[in-house]
């Protein structure tokens, strides 16, 4: 099956570690995203990258970081220096040429206490 | 900055009503309109989306609307069915430092009751 995989589901940390939210797709998709998503509030864009090697500070980037590695892979960082990191974390492609048809994964619920 | 403004935050509807969300966006070179259903737990799921150079795409039962001039887009469903409860997003394309984006609504929570 083509589709995006995120892992895991659920994530507990304590503050003040940092923690690697993984993010894999096979659909052969160029573009890469990740968002965040809080209660009542839409999808907050982190990062994304359109190409491998090279990556984009979304609107809220502050205290996150990633990497572009591979094709397939689009790893989340979330650092000691992200204020408020509990939240409910998506990944997103989008294939060159329909960049706007984005396709998310089962997401991953990070609490951080 | 962009935005797209979605409206309302939650919807309760009896199964068989029709259900409509509507969203404002900001950005007048927005050409892609999204709409993606997202159930308990789960990632959004792309369901219709519609150009800026159409007015109407229907689906069985939702269609979708665009009015460029008044920069507004909505969600139609008809016929309503329990699976259908989920929340809605609406979202608009950018292009934002010579990179594709898309805004999204706050989502609209659907509640269908049998």
């Amino acid at each position: 099956d083509g589709g995006i995989t995120q892992s895991p589901k659920y994530l507990f940390r304590k503050e003040g570690q940092n923690v690697t939210l993984s993010c894999e797709q096979n659909l052969n998709h160029d573009a890469m995203y990740w968002y965040r998503q809080d209660p009542g509030q839409g999808l907050r864009l982190i990062y994304y990258s359109q190409i491998v090697n090279d990556f984009q500070k979304g609107d809220i980037a502050e205290g996150y970081s990633v990497s572009r590695e591979k094709k397939e892979s689009f790893p989340l960082t979330v650092t000691s220096a992200q204020k408020n990191p509990t939240a409910f974390y998506l990944c997103a492609s989008s294939a060159q040429g329909a960049p706007w048809e984005q396709y998310f994964g089962p997401g991953t619920r990070l609490t951080v206490t | 900055g962009e935005n797209v403004e979605q409206h309302p935050s939650t919807l309760s509807v009896q199964e068989g009503d029709s259900a409509v969300i509507k969203c404002t966006y900001s950005d007048s070179a927005s050409n892609y309109f999204p709409w993606y259903k997202q159930e308990l737990g789960k990632g959004p799921q792309l369901i219709i989306d519609i150009r800026s150079n159409v007015g109407e795409k229907k689906d069985q039962r939702i269609a979708v609307t665009l009015n460029k001039t008044a920069k507004h887009f909505s969600l139609h469903i008809t016929e309503t069915q329990p699976e259908d409860s989920a929340v809605y997003f609406c979202a608009a394309s950018i292009i934002s430092g010579g990179y594709n984006k898309l805004i999204f609504g706050a989502g609209t929570r659907l509640a269908v009751h049998p």
